[in-house]
């Protein structure tokens, strides 16, 4: 059958709380990122993107913030719901033109009422 | 609604018979995805299509191939499945190749006895 998984790291949070989940992404050439949620059972949803000439990008109740010298994205969901509970993703990308996706380890997020 | 769709959402095959998992989209994107996503794993791309180029990421085994016959149809076909090919397998589209979001089918949940 399928190998033994990695454990995931695992945010918890109180229904109502502000979320900040992180992520160091490995290519200082990387200038393009996606988060993802993906529900149990489902594909990835994009959730928000972002550009490296940006270090911040703002979309209905989340935010990214990249910050490129340290290589670091961090998503930040304000007053989390149950429905937030999910794994998060975060996908790097090389160049504008002819490239794939990369991406990280995820990190679940579980919200209780 | 435009979508990728993935067909059949569950598959069991045994050991070494071979498997075919079919994708299709409705959003006419140029290029298409696939991914193996194990358990508590990121997605770990296998291959892709832009239009009519087949890309092969460079440790994909030589198990498993891609058919693209039209814009909306791709298929994985796994020609000896092992058990270590048990995982979900998901299928994305893009508009076109670099920094565009990839939208996520639900997968196919592969189970090899």
């Amino acid at each position: 059958g399928e190998s033994v998984g990695l454990h995931l790291p695992t945010l918890s949070v109180q229904e109502g709380d502000n979320s900040i989940i992180n992520c160091a992404y490995s290519n200082s050439a990387s200038d393009y990122f996606i988060w993802y949620k993906q529900e149990s059972g489902k594909g990835p949803q994009f959730i928000i993107d972002i550009r490296s000439n940006m270090d911040k990008r703002q979309g209905q109740r989340v935010t990214v913030l990249l910050n490129k010298t340290v290589k670091h994205l961090s998503l930040q969901i304000a007053a989390t719901q149950p429905g937030d509970s999910a794994v998060y993703f975060c996908a790097e990308m090389v160049g504008s033109g002819y490239s794939t996706l990369t991406f990280g380890k995820g990190t679940m997020l579980l919200v209780s009422p | 609604d435009a979508m990728v769709i993935q067909n059949p959402r569950y598959q069991v095959t045994q050991f070494g018979k071979p498997v075919t998992l079919s994708c299709s989209q409705t959003l006419n994107h140029n290029v298409m995805y696939w991914y193996q996503q194990k358990s508590s794993q990121a997605p770990k791309l296998l291959f892709h299509y832009y239009d009519k180029d087949f890309n092969n990421e460079a440790d994909t085994p030589d198990n498993f191939q891609s058919r693209r016959p039209n814009t909306s149809f791709c298929f994985l076909d796994i020609r000896s499945p092992g058990l270590g090919d048990a995982a979900m397998y998901l299928c994305a589209t893009s508009r076109g190749a670099g920094a565009y979001e990839q939208y996520f089918g639900p997968g196919t949940r592969l189970t090899v006895t």
